[in-house]
């Protein structure tokens, strides 16, 4: 069964840094796309990033970027130059299958940004 | 564009009560989805309809929960009757296909059950 983990329940890092939100999945599938997602205090969803699986490149959207290693099964969120605003909880999601529309979430990772 | 419309953004109930949470998608998406969201079980899919049609409703919980989308544009979720347990924050997200397009959530409804 498809499955996402994200090891660390809460960061922080001084603004202005980088950071980067561990991921790792698991999944038989051949073909599945990978996901972040933010969710502010407000309690939104906002869509940061989307890595499929046989993207060659590293996805990368402003300072985000998604570090891929397929042979890991990893899709980690690399956060540069860290704002006070990025301080929410962020969630690595998979897409189960190909052509569905289920996404399975991580249980997240909550980043504090010092100023 | 609008985004994903949600109503009611909150809702307080009593246990045996009914509880409807409407969803209008964004216009032109084909795909519809709910999802729950607790502390103890994280972020769920309930259901999720292509083109008005349920597809997969593999996540509702049980009987007492039920989905419909009569057009593209409209989307209810029902819960008769509400037990505390179901209190939670239910998302609806919206897509155009599957394959590589993101899903787009909603603000959220948070339902309390007392």
């Amino acid at each position: 069964a498809q499955k996402i983990t994200q090891t660390q329940p809460g960061m922080f890092v001084q603004e202005k840094e980088a950071v980067t939100l561990d991921c790792t999945y698991d999944t038989s599938d051949q073909s599945y796309g990978l996901f972040w997602y933010k969710q502010p205090s407000s309690g939104e969803m906002i869509f940061l990033i989307y890595q499929g699986s046989y993207d060659e490149q590293n996805a990368t959207e402003g300072r985000y970027s998604l570090n891929f290693q397929k042979a890991r099964k990893s899709a980690n969120l690399v956060i540069s130059a860290s704002q006070l605003g990025d301080s929410a909880m962020y969630f690595c999601a998979m897409r189960e299958g190909y052509n569905t529309g289920k996404l399975i979430f991580g249980q997240g990772t909550t980043l504090q940004v010092k100023p | 564009d609008a985004g994903v419309i949600q109503s009611p953004r909150h809702e307080v109930t009593e246990m045996g009560q009914e509880v409807t949470l409407r969803c209008k998608p964004i216009s032109g998406h084909d795909y519809l989805f709910w999802y729950r969201q607790t502390m103890m079980r994280g972020l769920e899919l309930l259901i999720y309809f292509n083109n008005n049609v349920p597809i997969d409703d593999s996540g509702m919980p049980e009987d007492r929960f039920s989905a419909k989308m009569p057009n593209a544009s409209f989307s209810t979720l029902k819960i008769q009757p509400s037990e505390p347990r179901d209190s939670a924050v239910y998302f609806c997200a919206s897509s155009f296909e599957t394959t590589r397009e993101t899903q787009y959530f909603g603000p959220g409804t948070r339902l309390l059950v007392l």
